[in-house]
């Protein structure tokens, strides 16, 4: 069974620092890449940043780049996410998740879509 | 690649066929995808692939559309499907959703 697990949330004051961790088991790690996406209180969903299933890539959102990192450790089966400058719009409770199998039909290939997500930690940036 | 929904907000009761849309500033294709999200929980994947029926969604979802113009469609509501609703764009980084469509009891 797929499991996803977040850690690492909490109250932290503007331009404090955080760091995520998403314990993974259940899959093979390695052979996927993982997200985050976080949802502010009562708002919609918004994509933060990916990384590759070797961590090679990694990809963010224009509202974190520069200040926020992700990584991944595979021999740990951990996934992470460095936040840094953190700003009172960073307050969203912040979901992991794995990516779906890439699906491939008609000559094009389908990734980057989430078939797991953890149970979300909630950062709080405020003074 | 901004996406928009129509509408914000429905309210219906169980047993109508329900439809969500979602546009895309610009075209896609079908690299699109469904979320539905519950109070309290986590996004679950419907669709990807514009029309592609994830494993174990009930087939009363459909997804359908190409280019610039996708929907989803819920064709007898049931109870558990009360619910908010979300498109994903995954033609290019930032993997951006849209803000959400929030199907209410009527």
């Amino acid at each position: 069974e797929v499991q996803l697990l977040e850690s690492g949330g909490g109250l932290v004051q503007p331009g404090g620092s955080l760091r995520l961790s998403c314990a993974a088991s259940g899959f093979t790690f390695s052979s996927y890449a993982m997200s985050w996406v976080r949802q502010a209180p009562g708002k919609g969903l918004e994509w933060v940043s990916a990384i590759s299933g070797s961590g090679g890539s990694t990809y963010y959102a224009d509202s974190v780049k520069g200040r926020f990192t992700i990584s991944r450790d595979n021999s740990k089966n951990t996934l992470y996410l460095q936040m840094n400058s953190l700003r009172a719009e960073d307050t969203a409770v912040y979901y992991c998740a794995k990516d779906h199998p890439p699906y491939c039909s008609g000559g094009s290939c389908f990734q980057g879509y989430f078939d797991y997500w953890g149970q979300g930690t909630l950062v709080t940036v405020s003074s | 690649i901004q996406l928009t929904q129509s509408p914000s907000f429905l309210s219906a009761s169980v047993g109508d066929r329900v439809t969500i849309t979602c546009r895309a500033s610009q075209g896609i294709s079908s690299y699109l995808a469904w979320y539905q999200q519950k109070p309290g929980k986590a996004p679950k994947l419907l669709i990807y692939a514009a029309s592609t029926l994830q494993s174990g969604v009930p087939s009363r979802f459909s997804g359908s559309g190409s280019g610039t113009e996708f929907t989803l469609t819920i064709s007898s509501l049931q109870p558990e499907d009360f619910a908010t609703y979300y498109c994903q764009q995954l033609n290019s980084y930032p993997r951006t959703f849209g803000p959400g469509t929030k199907v209410d009891i009527k």
